[in-house]
């Protein structure tokens, strides 16, 4: 069973469109995250939610919208895509956010902006 | 601000050679330290963690001690395998910080037969 599942795996899109990656977690955590690799491969949080609140929003661009419809789901919506935005981005959860919790990752969608 | 900072990879080791990979840290508060492995293609798992002071952390062969005199945290295997081949990740989250992990830049080890 697929503890936090992305989809898709791979998007390819041109820019200036919108689009959108879906995270699930069957875990029961309440926090869920987005963090963005880049090609150097540095990992850096884009945004946290706990129990469905927005409590990190690390200085990214408006394009980004981040919704939770529920603790179990963390979506990720990107408008008028820019070259810029090509990276990997993983979702992940973790039982609490306090500091010390363990955050489990998904296998990551990467995104490529032509 | 909290930063990590990890020593420069790739590191390139033969099978059964002694692994340490560098991690020191600065941080406003008191972290909880963590090494995150990545294989190829895949998304980011859990190593190991400690979470005060002089705690060991300990994982497929894998240790590390938090010292918090010198701020580090760094990587040790004794004998590391070809499967071992990944990046590593250090990273710490502080109390407050809404468990946001801070990560280090990574440190790509290839293990050779």
């Amino acid at each position: 069973d697929t503890a936090v599942s992305q989809t898709p795996k791979y998007l390819v899109t041109q820019m200036g469109n919108d689009k959108s990656i879906k995270c699930e977690q069957n875990l029961g955590h309440d926090t869920m995250y987005w963090y963005k690799q880049d090609s150097k491969k540095f990992l850096k949080i884009m945004f946290s939610y706990n129990n469905k609140e927005l409590i990190i929003n690390e200085t990214v661009p408006n394009r980004f919208s981040p919704k939770s419809p529920d603790k179990a789901h963390l979506n990720l919506h990107i408008n008028s895509l820019e070259l810029g935005d090509s990276a990997v981005y993983f979702c992940a959860s973790s039982q609490g956010a306090g500091g010390k919790y363990e955050q489990y990752f998904g296998p990551g969608t990467r995104l490529t902006v032509t | 601000g909290n930063s990590v900072t990890q020593m420069e990879g790739p590191v390139t080791l033969s099978e059964e050679a002694f692994l340490t990979i560098n991690c020191t840290y600065t941080a406003t508060g008191y972290p909880s330290l963590f090494w995150y492995v990545q294989y190829p293609g895949e998304g980011l798992q859990l190593l190991l963690k400690a979470t005060k002071a002089d705690d060991k952390g300990s994982n497929k062969g894998f240790e590390a001690t938090y010292r918090k005199e010198t701020t580090s945290f760094h990587l040790e295997k004794g004998s590391v395998q070809v499967s071992d081949s990944a990046v590593y990740f250090c990273a710490l989250t502080v109390t407050g910080g809404g468990n946001k992990l801070t990560f280090g830049t990574g440190t790509q080890l290839k293990v050779e037969l």
